[in-house]
């Protein structure tokens, strides 16, 4: 595809309620990668796949979070018994091998407000 | 570990004067830097990169930074700005094994008329 896509571009959930963000990566980049972007500050990682092997969780802030990518294409991150303080954006990006030096190419981000 | 400083959350300028946007690293490897734009409800967008080639990076639209290992800063610069640059700008340090990338927590550009 032209970019990185993201669905929904806005969710709202209740608080409890298990939520599910998607990624399309840019077609043949090996790597993606999740951002939470909390208002007002700059993106934080979360976790990090080069195809379908997450090679790193570490950002995950608590096991209510789970990330996949089954195929080595999509990506789903999954937030289960949101909490409030689990509202920011979410950031998907992909570069084409995932080295340091790749450019990171950003898709626009889902805004998730929980109530 | 390796971490980011912006060192102004915020700059303001008039159209058409310099722009310097501050940004210090810490990095137990030789790092990889960028810098990233984002433009309101728009996506993050690459504007330059340093990769331990060239100390002076040029990058879109008229920005160009300089790593300075001796100082651990890479400031971004543009010698007249233009409105079109008013935007939240983020300087990124990459870890060399790979996975992850720390962003600083941002520098937001205004400029006046």
């Amino acid at each position: 595809g032209a970019g990185v896509s993201q669905s929904p571009r806005y969710k709202v959930a209740k608080r409890g309620q298990d939520v599910a963000l998607r990624c399309d990566p840019i077609s043949g980049h090996v790597s993606l990668f999740w951002y939470q972007q909390a208002l007002g500050q700059g993106p934080e990682f979360l976790t990090y796949f080069q195809n379908e092997a997450q090679l790193d969780k570490s950002g995950l802030p608590s096991d209510r979070f789970f990330a996949e990518r089954p195929e080595g294409s999509v990506s789903t991150l999954k937030i289960q018994r949101t909490q409030q303080e689990d509202s920011a954006v979410y950031l998907c990006a992909s570069s084409l091998q995932g080295q340091e030096t790749d450019t990171q190419y950003f898709g626009p981000g889902t805004r998730l407000t929980v109530l | 570990a390796q971490s980011v400083t912006q060192l102004d959350s915020h700059v303001s300028v008039s159209e058409g004067t310099p722009v310097l946007l501050r940004c210090n690293y810490s990095s137990s490897y030789s790092p990889s830097l960028f810098w990233y734009v984002q433009h309101p409800n728009k996506g993050l967008q690459l504007l330059l990169k340093y990769t331990s080639a060239a100390t002076l990076v040029k990058g879109i639209n008229g920005f160009e930074a300089e790593f300075k290992k001796s100082e651990t800063s890479f400031h971004l610069t543009k010698p007249s700005a233009h409105m079109s640059d008013a935007a939240e700008y983020f300087c990124v340090v990459s870890d060399p094994n790979a996975g992850k990338s720390t962003f600083g927590d941002g520098t937001t550009l205004t400029v006046k008329p």
